[in-house]
C-alpha cells in the first residue's frame, strides 16, 4: 500500500533560522512526488513537483529534493509570512492520477 | 492561473438530508476530485472524473455519490447525511499527462466546512 509520512507534524522557528521539513515515502513505482502548501480556512496551493531521484526544485525561499525514500522542503531564512502547513503527496506509476497525501507539518515562523 | 471554485465556504445541514456540494474550475481540465480533510487523517480521495459523465470512486467513496454533466462542473451528493460526514471537502482539477507519462499538478479549490448535526 502507497503511504506517506511526514515529520515533524510541528515546527516552530525564529524569523531567519532555516530548517528542513521530511517527506518520507512508500510507492509501487513513483510517478511524482508533490508538495503544497495550505494557509488556515484555504485549499492546498501547488508549490512544486518531483519526478526522479536527484532532482531539486527552487522557488524563493523554499528547495525541494528528491530521493528514492524521501523528500525535503528545505526553508532558507524564513519568515513569518511562511507560516502554513506543508503538504506532501505521491502518485503511483500504477492507476489513475490518485495522489496520496501525508498529514502535513505545520510551520510557524516567529518575528 | 487555475482557477477551482466551491460554491459554498460553510455550511451546516441536519442528518438525514440530501446535501449538494459544487464545485467549478474554469481551465477545461479533464480530470477532477473530490476530497476530504479531516485532522490526523489528512486528505482523502471520495471520487473522481476523468471526462464528462465518467465517474471512479477513491478510497472512502460510502455514504457519497457524485455527477458531472459538464466538463466544468463535478458535484458530490451525501445521499443522507450523517454526523460522521462534518468535515472539510476539498475539490480539485487537473489536467491529462505531460511528457514521458509526468503527471500534472492537481488544483485545488478553497473547501467547503460541512458540518451535519
Amino acid at each position: 500500500e502507497d503511504q506517506v509520512t511526514q515529520s515533524p507534524e510541528a515546527l516552530r522557528l525564529q524569523e531567519g533560522e532555516s530548517s528542513s521539513l521530511n517527506c518520507s515515502y512508500t510507492v509501487s513505482g513513483l510517478r511524482g512526488l508533490f508538495w503544497y502548501r495550505q494557509d488556515p480556512g484555504k485549499g492546498p496551493e501547488f508549490l512544486f513537483t518531483l519526478y526522479s531521484a536527484g532532482e531539486e526544485k527552487e522557488k524563493e525561499r523554499l528547495k525541494a529534493t528528491l530521493t528514492k525514500k524521501e523528500s525535503f522542503l528545505h526553508i532558507t531564512a524564513p519568515k513569518p509570512e511562511d507560516s502554513a502547513t506543508y503538504l506532501c503527496a505521491v502518485q503511483a506509476m500504477v492507476g489513475f492520477q490518485k495522489l496520496v497525501f501525508g498529514t502535513g507539518t505545520r510551520l510557524l515562523v516567529s518575528p | 492561473d487555475v482557477k477551482v471554485t466551491q460554491s459554498s465556504r460553510y455550511l451546516v445541514k441536519r442528518t438525514g438530508e440530501k446535501v449538494f456540494l459544487e464545485c467549478v474550475q474554469d481551465m477545461d481540465h479533464e480530470n477532477m476530485f473530490w476530497y476530504r480533510q479531516d485532522p490526523g487523517l489528512g486528505l482523502r480521495l471520495i471520487y473522481f472524473s476523468y471526462d464528462v459523465k465518467m465517474k471512479e470512486k477513491g478510497d472512502i467513496p460510502e455514504g457519497y455519490s457524485v455527477s458531472r454533466e459538464k466538463k466544468e462542473r463535478f458535484s458530490l451528493i451525501l445521499e443522507s447525511a450523517s454526523t460522521n460526514q462534518t468535515s472539510m471537502y476539498l475539490c480539485a482539477s487537473s489536467t491529462v499527462g505531460g511528457a514521458r507519462g509526468r503527471r500534472r499538478p492537481q488544483h485545488f479549490g478553497d473547501g467547503t466546512r460541512l458540518s451535519i448535526l
